[in-house]
């Protein structure tokens, strides 16, 4: 049983646009969530993350939403660089347990 | 400078042998994790320890075995009992949820692993 679901497995974009990575979840005991960014053969790099105490966390091009109701959290990268093609890792956790469940991961291809 | 070492990189053992992969960090983190990525399932838990000493299982800890008796190392065993021990093997490492705060996880290079 997944309880943490990106849908879709690939996303292509065009270099300058908008890119947006959507995340669902299931565990409503989930109360922070992240985002890591994957090369091959290398390890993640967390990227940002937000707290279920926010709906919005911005850092540079990249802005994480989290819709608490819907349980659905999403990544807007902009604008998209060529430098972003990598494997998107959403994760979340409960605050008593330091435990990551993660997603399946969204591979981005940006297109110069 | 601060990070966690994974090695070696690429790893080749034959079926029926137990192999160690070892985890290292110097980051002062409480907490370690094993995962392993397979095309097209991202990253599962294996085991994760929270403090030195003790560890507890994730979601695929059949065939696999861990120890943490010092905080900076966390080395992961493949047994024979793995069924499918082919794979790309993470290790991680965070600060612990005894010490508060937002609880990143930092990941390693990780460690191919090819079982023949």
């Amino acid at each position: 049983d997944q309880q943490v679901k990106q849908n879709s497995p690939s996303l292509s974009v065009q270099e300058g646009r908008i890119s947006i990575l959507n995340c669902d979840y299931t565990n409503s005991m989930f109360d922070y969530f992240l985002w890591y960014k994957k090369y091959p053969a290398e390890g993640p790099t967390f990227l940002i993350s937000i707290s279920s105490i926010k709906d919005k966390n911005e850092d540079g091009r990249f802005t994480v939403f989290l819709n608490k109701s819907a349980k659905h959290l999403s990544l807007h990268i902009v604008p998209s660089q060529p430098g972003d093609s990598a494997v998107y890792f959403c994760a979340a956790r409960s605050d008593w347990n330091s435990k990551l469940t993660f997603g399946k991961g969204i591979t981005l291809s940006v297109r110069p | 400078d601060g990070g966690i070492t994974q090695s070696p990189k690429y790893l080749f053992r034959k079926e029926g042998q137990n192999v160690t992969l070892s985890c290292e960090q110097n980051l002062n983190h409480d907490a370690m994790y094993w995962y392993r990525q397979d095309p097209g399932q991202g990253l599962r838990l294996i085991y994760y320890s929270q403090i030195v000493n003790d560890f507890q299982k994730g979601d695929i800890a059949e065939g696999y075995s861990v120890s943490r008796e010092k905080k900076e190392s966390f080395p992961l065993t493949v047994t024979s009992a793995q069924k499918n021990p082919t794979a790309f093997y993470l290790c991680a490492s965070s600060i612990g949820i005894l010490a508060g705060g937002d609880n990143e996880q930092f990941f390693g290079p990780g460690t191919r692993l090819t079982v023949l």
